[in-house]
């Protein structure tokens, strides 16, 4: 059974930093792209980046760039993204996502539960 | 960037009745080459992960009942419930993944039941 477990969610202040982790089992992990989707209270899905199998190929969403980085360690079977000069806008839960595809370019079919983060003075 | 819109915003439907929503993106995601559009369906009920529907525009994900299908091609897109059941209350999206690797999804769609 495949499963994602997102953690490292909490209460940030604007301007600090925070460390997302999504722990996978159920599938071979260096076999798919991994994604991070981002879904602020009440509103719709927005996806935030993306990771290849190999880590070869990576990308931002335009309100995400520069501030966050995406990155996974297959020996773990974990993603990760780090997310740095943290804004009131990012609020939102984080979805970890498995692609479906092996590349970066795909949907997905596994999602986790998410992890809350907040950001707030 | 490929802008995804949806429509309606939300509809209610009766039991058993035909639900339809509408995705339309900002410019053909029709590969040429494989001719498959990347255009997948969502589902998502409150407090609940999104759950893959339907993919290639039209491709139903392994364990979804066959009253959902996917039609469409280009930018024109649709999502049909067939005989709309009490667990079909969701929030439904489109994704693009023609995009590379910019992902985007639509705004979303609400049904409920009338």
């Amino acid at each position: 059974e495949v499963q994602l477990v997102e953690s490292g969610g909490g209460l940030v202040q604007p301007g600090r930093s925070l460390r997302l982790s999504c722990a996978a089992s159920g599938f071979t992990f260096d076999d798919y792209a991994m994604h991070w989707v981002r879904q602020a209270p009440g509103k719709g899905l927005e996806w935030v980046s993306g990771i290849s199998w190999n880590s070869g190929s990576i990308g931002y969403a335009d309100s995400v760039k520069g501030r966050f980085t995406i990155s996974r360690d297959n020996a773990k079977n974990s993603l990760y993204l780090q997310m740095n000069s943290l804004r009131a806008e990012d609020t939102a839960l984080y979805y970890c996502a498995k692609a479906k595809l092996t590349t970066v370019t795909t949907f997905f079919d596994y999602w986790g539960q998410g992890t809350l983060v907040t950001v707030s003075s | 960037d490929i802008v995804m819109t949806q429509s309606p915003d939300s509809l209610a439907v009766s039991l058993g009745e035909r639900a339809t929503i509408n995705c339309k993106s900002s410019q053909s995601v029709l590969y040429s080459s494989n001719n498959k559009n990347y255009l997948a369906w969502y589902q998502q009920k409150p407090g609940q992960p999104p759950k893959l529907l339907i993919y290639w525009a039209s491709t139903r994900e392994s364990g979804v009942p066959d009253r959902f299908s996917g039609s469409g091609s280009g930018t024109d897109f649709t999502l049909t419930i067939s005989s709309l059941q009490a667990e079909d209350v969701a929030v439904y999206y489109c994704q693009q993944y023609y995009s590379t690797p910019l992902l985007t999804f639509g705004p979303g769609t609400k049904v409920d039941i009338k």
